[in-house]
């Protein structure tokens, strides 16, 4: 089956360095996807990797390993606006985005 | 660019009415679009996939004749949710995409809170 696993929630200090975590077990695989979603807005695009190795866009950067079906979020020097729901989503081979249950990223002062 | 626009955000109204929903895309063809649901503290749920000119493809439980989806245009996909109940109260999203290959980024409209009395 098609399974993606990430941490529930994390709690981060403001200005700190949060890794957010993904497996995933996809038919076929045509990409990972990161997505931020704050409380009860739609999710905004972050990132998109199809390639080994680490993506870099301003404080956030994602990593993807295909061989050992793994991705990570890294946020660096956290504001208190990154408190949000980080959904991390494969691709399959349909082309489909299997999607993550979120997770809720606690930042505090 | 990538924007896509929901109308209407919120909408409240009676059991047995039913409400429609749109998604355009306003700077892209969206040849793919995307409905979901989701409820408080929950994950996204995808409801139906639809591309232009053709029916759209439902996932399993979703009940079409309930949730009726047009994707008439490569810019305009509507959801209507037929006779709504209590229960169908939530949080609507589409999403729509220039193409579903090539690793194309979904992109999201703002969603519609709907609430049925």
């Amino acid at each position: 089956g098609q399974n993606i696993d990430q941490p529930t929630e994390m709690t981060a200090t403001e200005g700190a360095i949060v890794q957010i975590n993904c497996t995933y077990q996809t038919s076929g695989f045509n990409g990972l996807f990161w997505y931020q979603q704050h409380a009860g807005e739609a999710p905004t695009f972050l990132s998109y990797n199809v390639l080994d190795g680490l993506e870099e866009k301003g404080r956030f950067s994602s990593f993807l390993s295909r061989s050992k079906g793994y991705s990570y979020l890294l946020l660096k020097e956290l504001q208190m606006k990154d408190s949000a729901s980080y959904l991390c989503a494969g691709m399959d081979s349909n082309y489909q985005l299997i999607w993550g249950a979120g997770t809720k990223l606690i930042i505090k002062p | 660019g990538a924007v896509v626009s929901q109308h209407p955000s919120w909408v409240i109204c009676k059991s047995g009415t039913s409400v429609k929903i749109e998604c355009r895309s306003l700077d892209f063809q969206a040849t793919t679009m995307f409905w979901y649901r989701q409820f408080p503290k929950q994950s996204l749920m995808l409801m139906a996939t639809s591309n232009e000119g053709s029916k759209a493809t439902y996932e399993q439980g979703v009940e079409k004749d309930k949730f009726l989806i047009n994707h008439a245009s490569l810019t305009l996909s509507t959801l209507t949710v037929t006779s709504a109940h209590p229960e169908d109260s939530s949080f609507y999203i589409c999403s729509a995409t220039p193409g579903a290959r090539g690793g194309q980024p979904q992109h999201f409209g703002d969603g519609t809170r709907l609430s049925i009395l």
